[in-house]
């Protein structure tokens, strides 16, 4: 069975600093590309970023470009999302899911809020 | 980035009927095109890749179609499970993947 589990979510203030990570289980990790999508509350899905099966290629939505960084250790079977100069809008849910075009598993998302 | 637009934003019908959604894009996709349904407090679950391919283990009921602009998402008779919201995704573009704004789908 397929499971991705989130932890590292937390409330922070603006211009903090939070890194989320990602433990799969269940399938070959470095056969899949990843990602973070995030869904602010009552909101749509938007997704935060992407990483090739071997971390050679990363992409980053421009809403979190410069800001926020993905990568992943394939010896761990672990996701990470290193997110700086949070910002107030950055307040979601955060998902790890499989793969980096569209996603066929999701965790069960970790909460970030940014508040003063 | 590629814009997905949705409709309607909420449906209302009743079990059995056969409902459809649809999601347009601002610019070509191809096929590149996924449906999730969420039900809340519940992460997206996919239902179909690639505009018409179901994922293992959706339900045959689900269907859908289209290409390049314009694309539809078919339950063809709706059931009490099926009550939640319905989510289009492009994938175009490895640098920018961007989702629909949503369809509420709920019992009338």
């Amino acid at each position: 069975e397929v499971q991705l589990v989130e932890s590292g979510g937390r409330m922070v203030r603006p211009g903090g600093s939070l890194r989320l990570s990602c433990v799969a289980s269940g399938f070959t990790f470095d056969d899949h590309g990843m990602s973070w999508v995030r869904q602010a509350p009552g909101k749509g899905p938007e997704w935060v970023a992407g990483i090739t099966y071997n971390g050679g290629s990363t992409s980053h939505a421009e809403s979190v470009r410069g800001r926020f960084t993905i990568s992943r250790d394939n010896a761990k079977n672990s996701l990470y999302l290193q997110m700086d100069s949070l910002r107030v809008e950055d307040t979601a849910f955060y998902y790890c899911t499989r793969r980096s075009h569209f996603f066929d598993y999701w965790g069960q998302g970790t909460l970030v809020t940014v508040s003063s | 980035d590629i814009q997905m637009t949705q409709s309607p934003s909420t449906l209302s019908a009743s079990v059995g009927d056969r409902v459809t959604i649809t999601c347009r894009a601002s610019q070509s996709v191809g096929d590149w095109l996924a449906w999730y349904q969420q039900k809340p407090g519940k992460a997206p679950n996919l239902l179909i890749y690639k505009a018409s391919t179901l994922q293992s283990a959706v339900p045959s009921r689900f269907t859908g179609s289209g290409s390049d602009t314009e694309f539809t998402l078919t339950i063809s008779s709706l059931q009490i499970d099926d009550f939640a919201t319905y989510y289009c995704q492009q994938y175009k573009s490895f640098s920018s993947l961007t989702f629909g704004g949503g369809t509420r789908v709920e019992i009338k």
